[in-house]
């Protein structure tokens, strides 16, 4: 069974604040790394999956980092708005790239 | 399209009954997977499958069939059911035979309930 850990497992922030998560995994036979926004009562989301070490991707105000050498990869929220307030998943692929290893989460939750 | 459909939506089984959760997708992927989501335990994977008649086994497959007889459906049995498989159980599709590369078309969700 792969670690795939997030932090911070929950965090509040103000409206207009930029805020950061943090996905670590095994650094080694990476395959990708995806990234989930998860609203209460609906479905998992993708957000970005990234392949290659150094990759970074943007959707809005959203964007992700990834570093697979060491095995870790950053959210960041620009500028947080109320509609941004979600559970936000990262998961792993390792070898083959057929199952996909989620992290426990982290809980956003933006204040107006 | 519909994406990625799941029935019901509710269920309470007594323990020992057995069901099949249904899932199916009309997006011609390849790639289907089943999840369970528990409190503090975020998804895990229970089956996939690469493609029709190909099926194998996730993290927790204990207590838990699959069949995929075509590329758009891919049922969940559970054969004996326990109350430890009070859980969410989400299906998941996505396009390839190597779908954990690409991202995920998640269904909305089965509630299951064992007494």
């Amino acid at each position: 069974i792969l670690n795939v850990e997030q932090s911070p497992q929950s965090l509040h922030v103000q409206e207009g604040d930029s805020t950061n998560f943090t996905c670590s995994f095994p650094s080694s036979n990476f395959y990708a790394l995806h990234w989930y926004r998860w609203e209460t009562a609906k479905s998992p989301e993708a957000l970005f999956v990234m392949t290659l070490n150094g990759d970074e991707k943007k959707k809005g105000r959203i964007s992700a980092t990834l570093n697979t050498k060491e095995g870790y990869s950053y959210l960041y929220i620009k500028g947080s708005q109320p509609e941004d307030s979600a559970t936000y998943l990262c998961a792993f692929s390792s070898n083959a790239g057929n199952m996909l290893t989620f992290g426990g989460g982290t809980r956003l939750m933006v204040k107006p | 399209n519909a994406g990625v459909t799941q029935t019901p939506k509710f269920q309470v089984l007594k323990t020992g009954q057995s069901m099949t959760l249904q899932c199916a997708q009309d997006m011609n992927h390849e790639y289907m997977s089943w999840y369970r989501q528990d409190p503090g335990m975020g998804l895990r994977l229970i089956h996939y499958s690469v493609g029709a008649g190909i099926t194998d086994q996730g993290e927790v497959p204990n207590g838990y069939n699959v069949s995929r007889s075509t590329t758009e459906d891919f049922p969940l049995r559970l054969l004996s059911a326990a109350p430890s498989q009070t859980s969410v159980y989400f299906c998941a599709s996505s396009y390839g035979v190597q779908g954990a590369t690409y991202e995920q078309y998640f269904g909305p969700g089965t509630r299951l309930t064992v007494t």
